[in-house]
């Protein structure tokens, strides 16, 4: 089965800081990556995604991701963060269409970030 | 992406009742599914709606407590059967789009609904 971690539960940034958010998955077949993200009073959005190609995705909002096969990562970053990215972010896996044929996504339990203005 | 609706936002329920959840879909999607998220944890999925046939449920979730109805490509409902407290979660559906040229696999979310059980 898959399962997906997210090494921190809480992270708190100031403005202009610069952000990494660690994830990490298991499984031994082709996946499809996804970071997702719900701002306060907000219901979840798609951030980013990676399939297949540049290991280095880049998203909406100035965020980027990069695909480590070897590692089984999918770390997320921002070179400098802004108030209104304060939100909980959420790192999921699929064995993708092409793969095992599952839709099925797992989550990580998620990272609330907090940017101190 | 899809625009989703749920009803309701959110209900707050007395134990031993049920409640069924409607998302709605502006547009016709492939696939359906519905999640949970408990207070302080991550999204787990429930099932896979199937339109026209019965749902396709993960380890851990029965149709008697989650019965799940897909009667077209762009509807379906969750009902949530007599609730306990342990029931009182945050319902999520989401979708995945028809797209023309590829991208099957990616899943766009519903509001949520709001579940608390007294």
């Amino acid at each position: 089965a898959q399962s997906v971690s997210q090494h921190n539960h809480h992270v708190i940034l100031s403005e202009a800081a610069s952000l990494e958010l660690g994830c990490n998955y298991s499984y031994g077949g082709t996946v499809n990556l996804f970071w997702y993200v719900q701002y306060p009073g907000q219901h979840l959005q798609l951030l980013l995604k990676y399939f297949s190609g540049d290991p280095l995705v880049k998203g909406i909002k100035g965020f980027e991701a990069e695909f480590i096969k070897s590692k089984f990562s999918f770390n997320l970053r921002k070179p400098s963060v802004q108030w209104s990215d304060t939100a909980e972010y959420f790192c999921a896996v699929n064995a993708g269409y092409s793969g095992a044929g599952s839709y099925q996504l797992t989550f990580g339990k998620g990272t609330k970030l907090s940017v101190i203005p | 992406s899809a625009v989703i609706s749920q009803k309701p936002s959110r209900d707050i329920c007395q134990r031993g009742t049920s409640l069924t959840i409607q998302c709605q879909v502006d547009s016709q999607v492939t696939m359906m599914f519905w999640y949970r998220q408990q207070p302080g944890q991550s999204l787990t999925l429930i099932a896979t709606a199937n339109q026209g046939s019965e749902a396709t449920y993960e380890s851990g979730f029965v149709i008697d407590k989650f019965p799940i109805s897909r009667p077209n490509l762009t509807f379906s409902t969750l009902t949530v059967s007599n609730m306990s407290p342990e029931d009182s979660s945050i319902y999520l559906c989401s979708v995945v789009p028809y797209l023309s040229g590829g991208d099957t696999d990616t899943q766009y979310f519903g509001p949520g609904t709001r579940l608390t059980v007294l």
